[in-house]
């Protein structure tokens, strides 16, 4: 299983809006509706910020949000903050009751 | 407080077998559903799920790796330890145990061991 396809990076001014896509197949983005998302700041391990599409932990900004379109998840990180500066990374569950992560995104905020 | 730590070394020789040790607090591996499982990022580079034991000792691996892996569990120790043999340079990763409370949710993690397969 190959690993899912994000941008390498993605840049956006305080107080925008950005998109990061995550692109698998049928096999994986696309069977099941349990993808998650993370957040991962440098020298830090990841933290869960989406699961299961839309959904946030209770804990986590509502300016994070999800979305999937077949085979294509989107995380959207609206009011952008220096905070935000991270990696963020995706991953889906596949047909084969396995895992795989996306490339990774790095987020920039200008 | 939910913690999960990794435990194990930090430097190993080419060829040789690796041993992880993931011990929990705050979470229970007897809960249906419930599962702990092993990611790596090599320095620089993106996460890679490894394994995953889940509460009814169902084992998945990864495809790429499974010939190699082994993960266990302790539940009334709060252990999972994974078993990688034959390691080499390109092994060398932090490794991170998680807890997923189902389809690979990772909620929580571990701090992360940094290991370095070199002679």
């Amino acid at each position: 299983q190959s690993a899912l396809t994000q941008p390498a990076s993605v840049s956006g001014f305080p107080g925008q809006s950005i998109t990061i896509s995550c692109t698998g197949t049928s096999s994986d983005v696309g069977a099941y509706n349990y993808v998650s998302w993370y957040q991962q700041h440098p020298g830090k391990a990841p933290k869960l910020i989406i699961y299961d599409v839309t959904n946030r932990p209770s804990e986590v900004s509502n300016r994070f949000s999800g979305s999937k379109s077949g085979d294509t998840a989107s995380l959207t990180i609206s009011g952008l903050q220096a905070e935000d500066e991270a990696d963020y990374y995706c991953n889906s569950y596949t047909i084969y009751g396995t895992t795989v992560f996306g490339t990774g995104t790095k987020v920039s905020v200008l | 407080q939910i913690t999960l730590k990794e435990s194990g070394p930090t430097l190993v020789k080419p060829t040789q077998t690796l041993t992880l040790t993931c011990t929990f607090s705050e979470l229970s591996l007897s809960r249906v559903g419930v599962g702990v499982g092993w990611v790596r990022q090599p320095p620089g580079k993106a996460l890679e799920w490894l394994a995953l034991n889940y509460w009814n000792d169902d084992k998945h691996y990864s495809p790429s790796l499974e010939s190699r892996l082994t993960i266990t569990k302790d539940t009334p120790k709060n252990q999972v330890v994974l078993i990688m043999t034959n390691v080499d340079p390109v092994d060398t990763a932090t490794y991170y145990c998680a807890y997923t409370s189902g389809y690979f949710r990772f909620d929580y993690w571990g701090q992360g061991t940094l290991v370095t397969v070199s002679s």
